[in-house]
């Protein structure tokens, strides 16, 4: 059980364009949704935590407007980086979650570059 | 800020135990001591999690000091594909909207 699927794996993208990330999980009904961003040799950072139905909630730094997070279904969310810089150039990884048994997946993480 | 303290990285023989220290000295009675780990560009991968007492999987083994003020991660019989980030993590509930905050984490590296 608790099977995450995130997609793209890899994605580069122009400066001033904008790229969507799915995660899905595929087994499991997800009340939240976590999003991380991990910058090369760094650990984890959050950056912003959804529950279905509700807006997200995002830590302090990270701009609202530029990483707009979609969590409409218990199954499906989708963050979307608007007009990219080469500073967002990242690896971004979701972790669905429920209540109980193990709580936290990890998707498998999207490298993007931004040219 | 990350609860857990961890040294920053740690060797160890391909076949041999690898113990993997934590420390969580301030960690609350309702908080579960949970372990991940993380292989180069890959979504972090769950290991194992307890509250108090000692838990063992298919994967590891996970010692708990009585005063829960720091644990042991064990994996038995370390292999090359052992080599990761190991985060040790600790959270108050067993998932919801608590949020797993990662520290810096320890790199294992288990050579031939």
């Amino acid at each position: 059980g608790a099977v995450v699927s995130q997609h793209p794996s890899r994605v580069i993208c122009k400066s001033g364009t904008s790229v969507k990330i799915e995660c899905r999980s595929l087994d499991f009904q997800a009340t939240t949704m976590f999003w991380y961003r991990q910058f090369p040799k760094q650990s984890l950072m959050l950056m912003a935590t959804s529950n279905e139905g509700s807006k997200a909630t995002y830590e302090q730094g990270v701009e609202k407007d530029k990483f707009l997070i979609n969590h409409a279904s218990l199954t499906l969310s989708t963050l979307t980086v608007t007009s990219a810089h080469p500073e967002d150039s990242s690896f971004y990884i979701c972790s669905p979650s429920q209540v109980g048994g193990y709580g936290y997946t990890f998707g498998s993480g999207t490298r993007l570059t931004v040219v | 800020d990350a609860k857990t303290t961890q040294p920053p990285s740690m060797d160890c023989a391909e076949g041999r135990a690898a113990n993997l220290p934590c420390n969580h000295s301030t960690i609350s009675g309702n908080e579960y001591v949970y372990w991940y780990r993380q292989i180069h560009s890959q979504g972090p991968q769950y290991i194992i999690h307890g509250l108090k007492n000692n838990e063992t999987n298919e994967m590891a083994s996970l010692i708990i000091t009585e005063d829960r003020k720091s644990s042991t991660l064990i994996l038995p019989h370390a292999t090359l594909r052992d080599t990761a980030v190991y985060y040790c993590i600790v959270s108050k509930i067993q998932g919801g909207s608590e949020k797993l905050v990662f520290g810096k984490g320890m790199k294992l590296t288990v050579n031939p």
